[in-house]
């Protein structure tokens, strides 16, 4: 089963747009949710993060909304440059084990 | 700088071989963790250690192999038991142990069948 749904799988925007991506979860028990960007040949670097007991955490151009009830988050990117260009994965945690990922989102920023 | 190095950046692996991935931190973090990254997978778990000498296994442990022994190293053996070993590997280590903790990851071992 899986335990977070990312969504878009790709994604392209124009400079200077709003990315948006999205993942869904199914276990309350989760209490942290953290977005990471991750370029060609490097590891992922956490990009922002956000505990439940917040709806809305941001930094910079980048904000993270979360829904409980809805048991989804996502990650907005305000004014979208092509540096952002990359591939981002929501995670999961809160167990005695390591964070699960879901399967990423290639974004594209068009110049 | 503190981070966490992995080495080498590319291996190739013969069949029948084993070979070894090393993870080395100087973040002075208990907990360390290897995750398997292949196209459109995300990252999945392989093992874990949340102290020295210790060591559980994750999602994806089999045809692997860990070991413990210092705080700062964790390396990741991938055995010839492990069929379809073709994949980046990143290694990762947080303060404190749990799910619920920022992870570092280093910058993977690529690593391919000759």
């Amino acid at each position: 089963q899986q335990q977070v749904k990312q969504s878009p799988q790709s994604l392209i925007v124009q400079k200077g747009g709003i990315s948006i991506i999205n993942c869904a979860y199914e276990n309350t028990a989760f209490d942290y949710f953290p977005w990471y960007q991750q370029f060609p040949g490097k590891g992922p670097a956490l990009l922002i993060a956000i505990r439940p007991d917040v709806s809305e955490k941001k930094e910079g151009r980048f904000t993270i909304s979360f829904n409980k009830s809805a048991k989804q988050f996502s990650l907005h990117i305000m004014d979208s440059q092509p540096g952002d260009s990359a591939t981002y994965f929501c995670a999961v945690g809160g167990g005695a084990d390591g964070l699960t990922f879901g399967k990423g989102t290639h974004l594209i920023i068009q110049p | 700088d503190g981070g966490i190095t992995q080495s080498p950046k590319y291996l190739f692996r013969k069949e029948g071989q084993n070979v070894t991935l090393s993870c080395e931190q100087n973040l002075n973090h208990d907990a360390m963790y290897w995750y398997r990254q292949d196209p459109g997978q995300g990252l999945r778990l392989i093992y874990y250690s949340q102290i020295v000498n210790d060591f559980q296994k994750g999602d994806i442990a089999e045809g692997y192999s860990v070991s413990r022994e210092k705080k700062e190293s964790f390396p990741l053996t991938v055995t010839s038991a492990q069929k379809n070993p073709t994949a980046f590997y990143l290694c990762a280590s947080s303060n404190l142990a749990g799910g619920n903790q920022p992870q570092h990851f280093g910058d993977g071992t690529r690593l391919s069948i000759l």
